[in-house]
């Protein structure tokens, strides 16, 4: 069974970095989307971007462009979010989430069947 | 992108009862070439990750109960929970993953017990 494991929560100062870590364990890595999804504490689901090992680069979603980072380690089947210039609006609860279907089954995407526990990311001065 | 609305943003249903959930959305999510609604339907409880319930507007995912159920096509979708349970108290999420990024969701539906 595939699991996603996510690094531990952080905190950060306005202007900083953070990256966090989602690593799978249990089945195929290379060839299944991995998104990034986050929550800002009491609101919704907010999609980030996301990547295919095996095919690189991450697609990333418009408000992102430029901020952050997606990017994946076939070798530790880890996937890695790095979100920069950090503002306190960036304060909330991070996913990783994979998609029940991989390239060698359909080319279309498809659901999040698999999800990390999140990593809550505190940003404060 | 594509924008998925839901309604209502919460509601209070009594144990047993049927509990409805629409999701419109800004663009048609059908794919004509395989004739499939790119939407999917998720259960999240406090301190906890989203859970798929339904994908392709009304395939239950492995392990979810039948009371769950999808229903909808092109940009008109509705979950419905036939017979309320405690354990049902959650926010409930449609998600679009048509065509191309970036995938959206609704702004989540808050189900309670009266």
């Amino acid at each position: 069974q595939v699991q996603l494991v996510q690094s531990g929560a952080e905190v950060r100062k306005p202007g900083s970095s953070v990256k966090v870590s989602c690593k799978a364990s249990g089945g195929t890595f290379s060839s299944y989307s991995i998104s990034w999804v986050r929550q800002a504490p009491g609101q919704g689901l907010e999609w980030m971007g996301g990547i295919i090992p095996m095919l690189g680069p991450a697609n990333y979603a418009q408000k992102f462009q430029g901020r952050v980072s997606i990017t994946a380690d076939e070798s530790t089947t880890t996937a890695y979010m790095e979100l920069r210039s950090l503002r306190s609006e960036d304060t909330a609860v991070y996913f990783c989430a994979r998609e029940r279907t991989g390239l060698y089954e359909t080319h279309h995407p498809s659901a999040f069947n698999i999800w990390g526990q999140g990593t809550l990311v505190t940003v404060s001065s | 992108d594509i924008v998925l609305t839901q309604s209502p943003d919460s509601l209070a249903v009594s144990l047993g009862e049927r509990a409805t959930i629409d999701c419109k959305s800004s663009h048609s999510v059908l794919y004509s070439s395989n004739n499939k609604n790119y939407l999917a339907w998720y259960q999240q409880k406090p301190g906890q990750p989203p859970k798929l319930l339904i994908y392709w507007a009304s395939t239950r995912e492995s392990g979810v109960p039948d009371r769950f159920s999808g229903s909808g096509s092109g940009t008109d979708f509705t979950l419905t929970i036939s017979s309320l349970q405690a354990e049902d108290v959650a926010v409930y999420y449609c998600q679009q993953y048509y065509d191309s990024p970036p995938w959206t969701f609704g702004q989540g539906t808050k189900v309670e017990i009266k």
